[in-house]
């Protein structure tokens, strides 16, 4: 059971460039999550969706995209790389049934330059 | 989702417990408080949540007012590998919602020796 995995673990990105930071989870969660954090603050939420097929935008959506055409991915795609991107950046998931606590990867920090 | 306050920054010896505070004062019925840690920029680890009865598991003990306006998150013997920020977080209850959680700046713990 892996729980939640980011791939890659770290990227840096030319401005303008283009990527897309890979999320899967083996536990059948339907709610996915992205958040991105930048050094020395607390997370904040870019994009969820409650299954796939469903998406919306969270605290701070600029700049980015999703998709969710299966329960286990969850893509999260960068276009034209800022460097106000440059941060690390979590996905989450969890069963969205009753009070389940949330699984989170280990993060794709990201750098642009 | 309600919004919650807490303190910046607290330290703890080794040992002894460490009590965190967090403040929900507009707080729903139908929220949950929960309490996230995390760990030198891994990803957030959950450590237990609550509604309004006192919770304990293997981590920490969550106590909640009984006007669930506030409540404590107690580590009953700090080490050091339990410094960490720690986020207070209240979201809604049950199966149709987003299930968002949203992170505010959190309690920076310092464990000492």
């Amino acid at each position: 059971n892996a729980g939640v995995t980011q791939t890659p673990k770290f990227r840096i990105l030319k401005i303008g460039q283009s990527m897309t930071l890979q999320c899967a989870q083996d536990m059948n969660h339907n709610y996915m999550y992205w958040y991105r954090q930048d050094p020395g603050m607390g997370l904040k939420l870019i994009y969820y969706s409650v299954g796939a097929g469903i998406t919306d935008k969270g605290e701070v959506p600029n700049g980015y995209n999703v998709s969710r055409s299966t329960t286990e991915d969850f893509p999260l795609r960068l276009e034209l790389a800022a460097p106000s991107q440059t941060s690390v950046y979590f996905c989450a998931s969890t069963t969205g049934q009753g009070s389940g606590g949330y699984t989170f990867g280990s993060g794709t920090r990201l750098t642009v330059v | 989702d309600a919004k919650t306050t807490q303190p910046t920054s607290m330290d703890c010896a080794e040992g002894r417990a460490a009590n965190l505070p967090c403040n929900h004062s507009t707080i729903s019925g139908n929220e949950y408080v929960y309490w996230y840690r995390q760990i030198h920029s891994q990803g957030p680890q959950y450590i237990i949540h609550g509604l309004k009865n006192n919770e304990t598991n293997e981590m920490a003990s969550l106590i909640i007012t009984e006007d669930r306006k506030s409540s404590t998150l107690i580590l009953p013997h700090a080490t050091l590998r339990d410094t960490a920020v720690y986020y207070c977080i209240v979201r809604v209850r049950g199966s149709g919602n987003t299930g968002k959680l949203i992170f505010g700046q959190g309690t920076t713990l310092q464990v000492k020796p």
